[in-house]
């Protein structure tokens, strides 16, 4: 399995906080994805990582900031939480361009009150 | 048309039976496709990659891909209900350039019943 470790697991919070979710691989891939997944949704992407302090914004990006100071970290900020932002969130990182899978991290809940 | 098209179903078969998986895709993918596992309350999982057009076998997963047709399969063999889980279809979205972005389908709950 990938070497990809999602921290917290699981959070409650209140609207209006500061959350911070971070990814943190093991594979020293380049790549790395933020990605939010909600029932009739599917997976979206958020914002992604081409490398170290390289970063873009993906489909539902609003309301969200990432940073990525070293190779192994992906940070994912919801500067002020809303309700709508309570969901399943997964990272994915990948080796190479040149279509390449990606592989998943176990996600994080996050519930937002 | 949606880059990557899934029937969300959910498809039942029997134990035993195949499972025929299907997705259709538009022409602003990158013709390599992804298949996902995943099973309820957990990450999607790689199960099967295919580049070519034609068959690729891994174990009791068949991935067929039919690029005149703009269509990826998964078949599963010998279903167990071990395989009820969401299946996923991907494919880098064309021109994605240096990120390697994937387009993913919404998605079909597989039901294998006993």
């Amino acid at each position: 399995d990938a070497g990809i470790t999602q921290s917290p697991r699981h959070k409650v919070t209140e609207t209006g906080t500061p959350v911070t979710l971070r990814c943190h691989q093991t594979e020293n891939h380049r790549y790395m994805y933020w990605y939010r997944q909600d029932p009739g949704h599917g997976l979206r992407l958020i914002h992604y990582s081409y490398g170290v302090k390289d970063t873009d914004k993906g489909e539902v990006s609003d309301g969200y900031s990432v940073s990525r100071s070293k190779t192994e970290d992906f940070l994912l900020t919801l500067e002020s939480a809303t309700s709508s932002q309570t969901s399943v969130y997964f990272c994915a990182i990948s080796d190479r361009t040149g279509n390449q899978p990606q592989h998943f991290g176990d996600g994080t809940r996050l519930s937002i009150l | 048309q949606k880059e990557v098209e899934q029937n969300s179903g959910p498809l039942s078969v029997p134990e035993g039976a195949i499972a025929s998986l299907n997705c259709t895709y538009s022409d602003r993918v990158s013709q390599s496709f992804f298949w996902y596992r995943q099973y309820s309350g957990k990450s999607p999982e790689l199960i099967m990659s295919i580049y070519s057009n034609g068959d690729k076998e891994d174990g009791r997963f068949t991935a067929q891909l039919n690029k005149a047709s703009q269509y990826v399969s998964l078949l599963i063999r010998d279903s167990q209900p071990s395989d009820s889980a969401t299946y996923l279809c991907a494919a880098p979205y064309l021109g994605s350039g240096n990120t390697g972005k994937l387009i993913f389908g919404q998605g079909t709950t597989l039901q294998v019943k006993p």
